[in-house]
């Protein structure tokens, strides 16, 4: 079982407002992702990292943000929270050695703008 | 763009058949990876493939590789209703860091 928390699990929020979905794992995983998943099932990847003070956009362009002043901690904000945001969020942290990675995933967040 | 791309995107079968579900993929990578995802909750890591092996067996599960094509199969022998999930692949577009994964299967398997 990884060790790997999202919250909050769900969040309705109302337009314009800024909001940090939280991700942490205690495995002590280098690489951290985040995804965003639409009802129809395909994840995009938003942003990444590879250790501590290195963030990377994804192929998905996006609004978001992310930090990772720790291992443990991937935060995600968003600053304006739109409708066009809602949508499932998806973190994972990342194992193994050299090129091979097998990620871990959290519950999720789903996220509902009104 | 993503990088895998699941075939066919939904698969219904009755219970004690076999399921195959096929990726392909556009770059060069070092690994492929199939995940498993239940009612839209966290995805499970089932399987990965390196590069340079062509088939790889996990109970009921076997992956096949074929670089040339820039495709993969996953294979579940003997379905259960229990397998009934959607099925991701993911590669790394041949970085050490992204994983990148496709639209996914949704398998419906039939008691």
């Amino acid at each position: 079982e990884a060790d790997i928390y999202q919250t909050p699990r769900y969040l309705v929020i109302g337009t314009g407002k800024k909001i940090t979905l939280e991700c942490s794992q205690t495995m002590g995983h280098d690489k951290m992702y985040w995804y965003q998943q639409d009802p129809g099932m395909e994840l995009h990847l938003i942003h990444y990292s590879y250790g501590v003070n290195s963030t990377e956009k994804g192929d998905l362009s996006s609004e978001s943000t992310v930090s990772r002043i720790r291992t443990e901690h991937f935060p995600l904000t968003l600053e304006s929270a739109r409708p066009s945001h809602t949508s499932q969020y998806l973190c994972a942290s990342g194992a193994g050695t050299g090129r091979h990675t097998e990620a871990f995933f959290g519950q999720g967040t789903r996220l509902t703008v009104v | 763009s993503q990088q895998g791309e699941e075939d066919p995107q939904a698969l219904s079968i009755q219970e004690g058949e076999n399921a195959t579900m096929n990726c392909s993929y556009k770059t060069s990578i070092n690994n492929l990876q199939w995940y498993r995802q239940n009612s839209g909750r966290g995805l499970v890591h089932l399987i990965l493939i390196r590069s340079n092996e062509r088939e790889k067996h996990s109970g009921r599960l076997r992956v096949t590789l074929d670089t040339s094509k820039k495709s993969s199969s996953l294979l579940i022998t003997a379905s259960r209703a229990a397998d009934t999930a959607s099925y991701f692949c993911a590669t790394d577009g041949g970085s050490n860091y992204k994983l990148t994964f496709g639209k996914g299967t949704l398998l419906t398997v039939n008691p």
